[in-house]
């Protein structure tokens, strides 16, 4: 069966300090890939997405990057956070638009 | 953009069915529409989703229009554990799909 793996689970970073967080799904090949951010109380906004390793699609210019090293791997960075980069981030995976898309459980972030 | 309308809020009663509605209006031939529930502090849950057809799983029920401009997912006996945020999403064969604001379900016991 398929899983995807998000961690940390929570982080709290300082101003100005560089962020990593992995997303890694396992059970399946060539997912498409997205980072989520939600803020407090607010739905979920589209960072990121991938189709393919080195395939990176931005939905929002911002402070944040992503990449994908490995197939199943899709890493969300930051090299300075800033206060508004606190939020909940989700990481998800999706075989195509006619499957339904898995979620990670989330890590929640905030920059102090 | 999300290509959605809902309900903010809705509330229910234990044990009774549930409509939550949701329009979409501009969906093109190929967009499916997908139903996902998120509990707080968590993530989005894959309820169940459809193309034309009426679709039934373990979860709900899909009713899509006949114009497919607007779809209700039916809860048939809502639980406590019901309570959540659903949102209606079209994802189209461009993979990206975006989330509106949902509808937060209020079971009441």
């Amino acid at each position: 069966s398929q899983t995807i793996h998000q961690w940390p689970a929570t982080l709290v970073q300082p101003v100005g300090s560089p962020l990593s967080l992995e997303c890694t799904v396992e059970g399946t090949s060539n997912p498409n890939l997205y980072w989520y951010r939600q803020a407090a109380g607010r739905g979920l906004q589209l960072l990121f997405y991938s189709v393919g390793i080195g395939q990176i699609s931005s939905e929002v210019p911002q402070n944040l990057s992503a990449s994908r090293p490995q197939d199943r791997q899709f890493i969300l960075s930051s090299k300075k956070l800033l206060l508004s980069d606190s939020g909940f981030y989700l990481c998800a995976w999706t075989r195509g638009w006619d499957t339904e898309a898995f979620f990670g459980q989330g890590t929640r972030l905030t920059v102090v | 953009d999300a290509k959605t309308t809902q309900p903010n809020s809705m509330e229910s009663n234990e044990e009774e069915p549930v409509h939550l509605p949701c329009n979409h209006s501009t969906i093109s031939g190929t967009d499916y529409i997908h139903w996902y529930r998120q509990l707080p502090s968590q993530g989005p849950e894959y309820v169940i989703h459809g193309l034309t057809s009426n679709v039934n799983n373990r979860m709900a029920s899909l009713a899509i229009a006949e114009d497919r401009k607007s779809s209700t997912l039916i809860l048939h006996r809502a639980t406590l554990r019901d309570a959540a945020v659903y949102y209606c999403i079209l994802r189209d064969v461009s993979n990206q799909f975006y989330f509106g604001t949902g509808t937060s379900l209020t079971v009441i016991p």
